[in-house]
C-alpha cells in the first residue's frame, strides 16, 4: 500500500475563498483522523470516522470547518470562507481499530495551507 | 476525558547524552493504547511505539527505551547516548479503545547538538 495519501501538499489560497483538502485512508483501515498542527496548538484533532460515520467533530473549530467521507477510500475536509488563522499544516491518518485490537495510525505527509 | 501533557517544551543537549522526554496522561477508560511519534524537519509524523493498557512492561529498541507506569499515568521516553539525527519534535499519543480518539501531547522539541 501507498500509505496514507493527501491532497495537495502545499494550497495557498486567498481569504473567503474555499479550500479542500482530500485524503486517501489505507485499505482496510477504518478509522480516519483529521489534524490540525500550529506552533501555538500544536496537533489538534478536528474530527474524525469509524466506517465512514463521523463519530466526533467537536475539534472542529467553526460552521466554516466541514468533513465527509463518502466511502472507505475518500475523505475531504473543507474550509469555506478560509481565513488567515487557519493556516496550518493538515495531517490525515488512518488506523485498524475493529473489536478493540487499535493499531497505531498512519499519517500522510500533511497539506500546508496558506491563506493570504 | 481524554488528556496526554508533554511539560516539557524544548529540550537541548549535547550529543551522547541520555536524555527522557516525559508523557503523563488522564483517561477514565480501563482500555486504551499509548504511542509515541516523532516528527523530523522535514515533517512527517512517523510511529515509534504502541503499548496498551495491560502491558506494563517496559521496552528497549536499540537506544530507544520506554516506561510505562499505571500507577502514575505515565509513559516516559529515553533516548540514550543520543545523536543528532534524533532532533526533532517528539508526540505522546492516547488512543482510547472504547471510543477510537486519539489524541496528542503538545510535543517536545528535542535539540541535540554536536
Amino acid at each position: 500500500d501507498a500509505g496514507v495519501i493527501q491532497s495537495p501538499r502545499h494550497e495557498v489560497t486567498e481569504m473567503g475563498q474555499e479550500v479542500t483538502l482530500r485524503c486517501k485512508p489505507i485499505s482496510g483501515h477504518d478509522y480516519l483522523f483529521w489534524y490540525r498542527q500550529t506552533m501555538m496548538r500544536g496537533l489538534e484533532l478536528l474530527i474524525y470516522f469509524n466506517n465512514n460515520v463521523p463519530i466526533d467533530d467537536s475539534g472542529m473549530p467553526e460552521d466554516r470547518f466541514s468533513a465527509k467521507m463518502p466511502n472507505a477510500s475518500f475523505s475531504t475536509l473543507k474550509i469555506q470562507p478560509s481565513e488567515p488563522r487557519d493556516s496550518a499544516v493538515y495531517f490525515c491518518a488512518s488506523s485498524f481499530g475493529t473489536g478493540g485490537l487499535n493499531t497505531e495510525a498512519f499519517f500522510g505527509q500533511g497539506t500546508r495551507l496558506t491563506v493570504v | 476525558a481524554q488528556k496526554v501533557t508533554q511539560a516539557q517544551t524544548e529540550i537541548s543537549v549535547v550529543e551522547k547524552e541520555d536524555v527522557t522526554l516525559d508523557c503523563v496522561y488522564e483517561t477514565r477508560d480501563t482500555t486504551y493504547y499509548l504511542f509515541w511519534y516523532k516528527q523530523p524537519p522535514s515533517g512527517e509524523l512517523v510511529f515509534l511505539i504502541r503499548r496498551n493498557s495491560f502491558d506494563e512492561q517496559n521496552e528497549i529498541s536499540g537506544r530507544y527505551s520506554w516506561n510505562f507506569q499505571k500507577s502514575t499515568s505515565s509513559f516516559n521516553f529515553t533516548i540514550t547516548a543520543s545523536q543528532v539525527v534524533d532532533s526533532a519534535v517528539y508526540f505522546c499519543a492516547l488512543h482510547s479503545s472504547n471510543t477510537g480518539k486519539l489524541i496528542f501531547g503538545q510535543g517536545t522539541t528535542l535539540q541535540v547538538k554536536p
